[in-house]
């Protein structure tokens, strides 16, 4: 049984191009979080989705991010007009949901912007 | 607002000692608290999770106790190891239907020399 996993592992953007950093939920699983991680700082909750529905982005950026999570696919974070203080660990996480839910994580996408 | 803090945010030891881990919260109505390990560019793995009506969970040499009206948990480590060495995160999950969303710590980094 395969874990979460995200890619790219390692991604890197000049200033002002698009990142979509993906993320497959544990087979099974039906609820991501996406989690960022700034460097020398604790992970920082962003977004939590279910199948279609965002259920909670009060840790998302204003602006120039989104995330989703379709019917079919992985979970994707898109960030536009990258900018250096976007360079971070983007982490996903997975859960079953139910009311004992663990949330499963992924190996995270490390982001440079040039 | 939660929030969580670890101290030491730091600790070196020699292999084969005990030692202990500290987290406090500052909002004491939560769901659940976990302990994360995170390696040096690798994702997490969960360690132990408490609910929020137990008193603590127990894995090998891991023990991870809660208190939660004093908004409290230690994970203890018993007869360290050099494979021990990590930094151990401890996140809570709020008590909110909805609120699945984890506050995490910004860690404890742990040293286990042979």
């Amino acid at each position: 049984n395969a874990g979460v996993m995200q890619n790219p592992r390692h991604l890197v953007r000049r200033r002002g191009q698009e990142a979509r950093l993906r993320c497959s939920p544990m087979k099974g699983h039906s609820h991501v979080y996406w989690y960022r991680q700034l460097p020398e700082e604790g992970l920082k909750f962003m977004v939590y989705l279910q199948k279609e529905n965002i259920i909670d982005e009060s840790g998302m950026p204003k602006e120039r991010f989104s995330a989703e999570f379709p019917k079919e696919g992985p979970s994707i974070l898109r960030i536009q007009q990258v900018v250096r203080g976007d360079s971070a660990a983007y982490f996903c996480a997975s859960s079953q949901g139910s009311e004992e839910d663990t949330q499963y994580f992924g190996p995270g996408t490390r982001l440079t912007v040039l | 607002k939660q929030e969580v803090t670890q101290i030491p945010a730091a600790l070196s030891v020699p292999e084969g000692e005990n030692l202990v881990l500290n987290c406090s919260f500052t909002d004491s109505a939560i769901y659940n608290l976990q302990w994360f390990r995170q390696d040096p560019g690798k994702g997490l793995t969960s360690l132990l999770l408490i609910q929020s009506s137990q008193r603590e969970q127990t894995s090998g040499r891991l023990n991870a106790s809660l208190d939660k009206s004093s908004g409290r948990s230690t994970l203890y480590i018993a007869a360290s190891q050099p494979g021990d060495s990590a930094t151990y995160l401890c996140a809570v999950r709020p008590w909110e239907t909805s609120g699945s969303r984890l506050t995490f710590g910004e860690g404890t980094q742990l040293t286990v020399n042979p």
